[in-house]
């Protein structure tokens, strides 16, 4: 049983380019998190979804910032016009349909974005 | 709200040396907290949980006690070795959401 999936592992963009992050959650896992990683800050929350809804998307930045959890493939996190400042590794987790809510998540590798 | 506050580092220790990172947290309910481990180039892996007050979780030689009356959760190992060097990450999940909260993280480096 594979473990999450994050692909690409590096991302290198210029400013005002897009960027588009996957995550295959593991299999049986309908709930995805993203999480982003900034140097000296620590993992904070960007969102939660399900299969096809956005459930808490209370910490993703209100402009460029998006994403998605289609029924078919994977779960994509897109930055529009990125900058400087969206430098970071950016962690996706996924969790079964029926977790328990002290049930782990589990968590893929990461993609480190660097915007030049 | 919820929130997680870990002791800063980075912390270097001696092998053999004894282990102690802190870990606060406030919370609105009644949560369960977690350590999470994250090995160089690797994504955060599951260390230990407690879900309830005065349980104690433990792996690989590491604990930490669910301590209620100070809010705390601090983690702890008697002996550590080169290899538990990694960045350690205390996180609360309240037992009526979905969401995790997690701490600054917590470097450890383990010399020879």
């Amino acid at each position: 049983n594979a473990g999450v999936m994050q692909n690409p592992r590096h991302l290198v963009r210029r400013r005002g380019q897009e960027a588009r992050l996957r995550c295959s959650p593991m299999k049986g896992h309908s709930h995805v998190y993203w999480y982003r990683q900034l140097p000296e800050e620590g993992l904070k929350f960007m969102v939660y979804l399900q299969k096809e809804n956005i459930i808490d998307e209370s910490g993703m930045p209100k402009e460029r910032f998006s994403a998605e959890f289609p029924k078919e493939g994977p779960s994509i996190l897109r930055i529009q016009q990125v900058v400087r400042g969206d430098s970071a590794a950016y962690f996706c987790a996924s969790s079964p349909l029926d977790r328990a809510v002290n049930e782990k998540l589990f968590f893929g590798s990461g993609t480190q974005l660097s915007v030049l | 709200g919820n929130s997680v506050t870990q002791m800063e580092g980075p912390v270097t220790l001696s092998e053999e040396a004894f282990l102690t990172i802190n870990c606060t947290y406030t919370a609105t309910g009644y949560p369960s907290l977690f350590w999470y481990v994250q090995y160089p180039g690797e994504g955060l892996q599951l260390l230990l949980k407690a879900t309830k007050a005065d349980d104690k979780g433990s792996n690989k030689g590491f604990e930490a006690t669910y301590r209620k009356e100070t809010t705390s959760f601090h983690l702890e190992k008697g002996s550590v070795q080169v290899s538990d060097s990694a960045v350690y990450f205390c996180a609360l999940s309240e037992n009526t959401g979905n969401q995790f909260y997690f701490g600054t993280g917590t470097s450890l480096t383990v010399i020879p």
